[in-house]
């Protein structure tokens, strides 16, 4: 069965700050990885996602997120974050050749101050 | 991308009375519906795995005789809960996965129903 591990709960960072949300996973086979968005009330939006290839995997609005096989992490990045980023962000694994049921991280909370 | 909307986005319940939330797949047939509840920590709990024309497949712990779940077509799943009481109380989401596609798509999510029994 695989697991993911946000470590930060919250994250606050100035506006146009640079910033870094952790993501560990554990499997025991080959996985696809994920990263969500959640505003307030609201359901949740696929930002980015690793399926194979390239190990960099960028977004429409700035985030990236690499895959590091090694240290089993993908973490989701942003050089410079705007207000509008403010959000939960959430990292999901889908185990491939597997029941397909992706399994979330309890979450970040991005909080941007002006 | 594909849209699943989802109704109410807002419901507040009496105590001990049903209520029943809907999950729609608009521009696509999605064959498997999830069910999750997101708890006020945020983290995201699946409840159950809804697949169209058979039983829901419940995680443990659910309880299947008070959440439950019907997924009579390839576009609609609902979640009912049944005799709710304040501890219930929380935001669910569905999200749905388009038919023959499997762990390499993303799951496309509803907006939430947030639930509050009085």
């Amino acid at each position: 069965a695989q697991s993911v591990t946000q470590l930060d709960s919250q994250v606050p960072v100035f506006e146009e700050a640079p910033v870094e949300l952790r993501c560990n996973y554990s499997s025991s086979v080959s996985v696809y990885l994920f990263w969500y968005v959640q505003y307030p009330n609201q359901g949740l939006q696929l930002l980015l996602k690793y399926l194979s290839g390239s190990t960099l995997v960028e977004s429409i609005n700035g985030f990236e997120a690499e895959f590091n096989k090694s240290q089993t992490s993908f973490h989701l990045r942003k050089p410079s974050v705007h207000i509008s980023d403010t959000a939960e962000y959430f990292c999901a694994v889908s185990e491939s050749g597997g029941s397909y049921i992706p399994t979330f991280g309890r979450g970040t909370s991005l909080i941007v101050h002006p | 991308g594909a849209v699943v909307s989802q109704h109410p986005s807002r419901v507040i319940c009496k105590s001990g009375t049903s209520v029943k939330i809907e999950c729609r797949s608009l521009d696509f047939q999605a064959t498997t519906m999830f069910w999750y509840r997101q708890f006020p920590k945020k983290s995201l709990m699946l409840m159950a795995t809804s697949n169209e024309g058979s039983k829901a497949t419940y995680e443990q712990g659910v309880e299947k005789d008070k959440f439950l779940i019907n997924h009579a077509s390839l576009t609609l799943s609902t979640l009912t809960v049944t005799s709710a009481h304040p501890e219930d109380s929380s935001f669910y989401i569905c999200s749905a996965r388009e038919a023959g596609q499997g762990g390499n798509t993303e799951a496309f999510f509803g907006q939430g129903t947030r639930l509050t029994v009085v």
